[in-house]
């Protein structure tokens, strides 16, 4: 089963705009959430991260927000660059048992028009 | 520095051969993971190995998959009788510790090696 789940294959936002990516998890014991970006023929690159005990998380024009009773988190680009074109996966990670893994979601395209 | 890399970068078999995919981490990181990211898909857990141990192989999907990292560096995961339901990019992830993930424990990833089983 999809313990982290990202619900849109693909969204295409115009340059200048904010992107906003989505994802929600099922597992209460995840403690740990991260943001990775992919290109084409490269593995996963990590772009941010949020521990459980803070809602939210900023790093330049990345933004990621956290809401825990929701079991939801977003990702938020502003402005978006044609540069940020990739495949955003979202990840998760256990305390206790399995804290060594990650477990990802299905990923999203980003795709940002000049 | 030189990041994590992965030999080969494409691998075809016949259904039923034996593979064997290499990763080489990062100098000084003492975990090593594997993931599998079959299409359409975000990478699964396969193992982690922290030193020349495997510490957790939860994630191997059957006794077809092996993986060794005899000197606390360079892993391969060798796949036995390989079959086409195999066929995905494999990835390699090395971090400095093991333990969980965290913003002082960031996990850095291969390009992968795309199998292909016929």
């Amino acid at each position: 089963d999809q313990q982290v789940k990202q619900n849109s294959p693909s969204l295409s936002v115009q340059e200048g705009r904010i992107s906003i990516l989505n994802c929600d998890y099922t597992n209460s014991m995840f403690d740990y959430f991260l943001w990775y970006k992919k290109y084409p023929a490269e593995g996963p690159t990590f772009l941010i991260s949020i521990s459980s005990i803070k809602d939210k998380n900023e790093d330049g024009r990345f933004t990621v927000f956290l809401n825990k009773s929701a079991k939801h988190l977003s990702l938020h680009i502003v402005p978006s660059q044609p540069g940020d074109s990739a495949v955003y996966f979202c990840a998760a990670s256990p305390s206790g048992t399995g804290a060594n893994n990650l477990f990802f979601g299905t990923g999203t395209r980003l795709t940002v028009i000049p | 520095g030189a990041g994590v890399s992965q030999t080969p970068s494409n691998k075809v078999t016949e259904k039923g051969k034996y593979v064997e995919l290499r990763c080489d981490p990062i100098s000084g990181h003492t975990a090593l993971y594997w993931y599998r990211q079959s299409l359409g898909q975000g990478p699964e857990f396969l193992i982690y190995f922290q030193g020349t141990g495997a510490a957790d192989d939860s994630g191997l999907p059957n006794d077809r998959f092996f993986a060794v990292r005899p000197e606390g560096s360079v892993s391969t995961l060798k796949i036995q009788r390989t079959e086409r339901g195999d066929s995905a990019v494999y990835l390699c992830a090395s971090s400095l510790n093991g333990g969980p993930a965290s913003s002082y424990n960031e996990q850095f990833f291969g390009p992968g090696t795309r199998l292909t089983v016929l």
